[in-house]
């Protein structure tokens, strides 16, 4: 397992189209996150899943984003009728999570950049 | 409300020099602390993280950072900076509350010059 993958890399979209972005976790992670990040600023939290469920979402996540984690392996974020805004680096990280014991060391992935126009 | 502030957007060093890069944390309880550095094209990587054990936190390619809970700081360095060190770094917070989800800060870009 070489890490966190995402898919695709770049994505030019028109306004109002969709897009769906896949990410594939490190195999035996249960914990799967998303995250956008704009130019000049770190990453915001979008959501995240355990196994299949999906435990929380940001209020950054409008009813246009829908993400999914269907089996507990890879996850989906599909944006519907995009808008400029949505123009941002998305990234996706995995971890292994063990209750509320730890620090929760995330691996990230490469990041998937869309661009709206 | 837990949040970090990056004191600075850019620094600039030259080549062999000490590196600093500032951080300081907002949170009620005890929080787990992480540096992040991003490359450009690559994905962010983990530099190090505190947890509560020892305060001074050594983490990979010569970077520690001290957790001073009475300042509530979190400053990275390194005693002299290479050139492949150039990159965006972030600092980060985190609670078991809230499902260990990630607190950026915005990230302070280091140059290094030659």
């Amino acid at each position: 397992d070489t890490g966190v993958s995402q898919d695709p890399r770049h994505k030019i979209t028109k306004r109002g189209q969709n897009v769906t972005f896949r990410c594939d976790p490190i195999s035996e992670h249960n914990r799967l996150y998303w995250y956008r990040q704009t130019l000049g600023q770190g990453p915001e939290f979008l959501t995240y899943f355990q196994n299949e469920a999906q435990l929380e979402k940001s209020r950054l996540l409008s009813d246009r984003f829908s993400a999914e984690r269907p089996k507990g392996s890879f996850s989906t974020l599909e944006i519907q009728r995009t808008e400029q805004g949505d123009s941002a680096m998305y990234l996706c990280a995995s971890s292994l999570g063990t209750g509320t014991t730890g620090a929760n060391v995330l691996t990230f992935g490469a990041g998937s950049r869309l661009t709206v126009l | 409300a837990q949040s970090v502030t990056q004191l600075d957007s850019h620094v600039s060093v030259s080549e062999g020099t000490p590196v600093l890069l500032r951080c300081n944390y907002s949170s009620s309880y005890s929080p787990s602390l992480f540096w992040y550095v991003q490359h450009p094209n690559k994905g962010l990587q983990l530099l190090l993280k505190y947890t509560s054990a020892a305060t001074l936190v050594k983490g990979i390619n010569g970077f520690e950072a001290e957790f001073k809970k009475s300042e509530t700081s979190f400053h990275l360095t390194k005693p002299s900076a290479h050139m492949s060190d150039a990159a965006e770094y972030f600092c980060v917070v985190s609670r078991m509350e809230y499902g260990n989800k990630l607190v950026f800060g915005a990230g302070t870009i280091l140059r290094v010059k030659s």
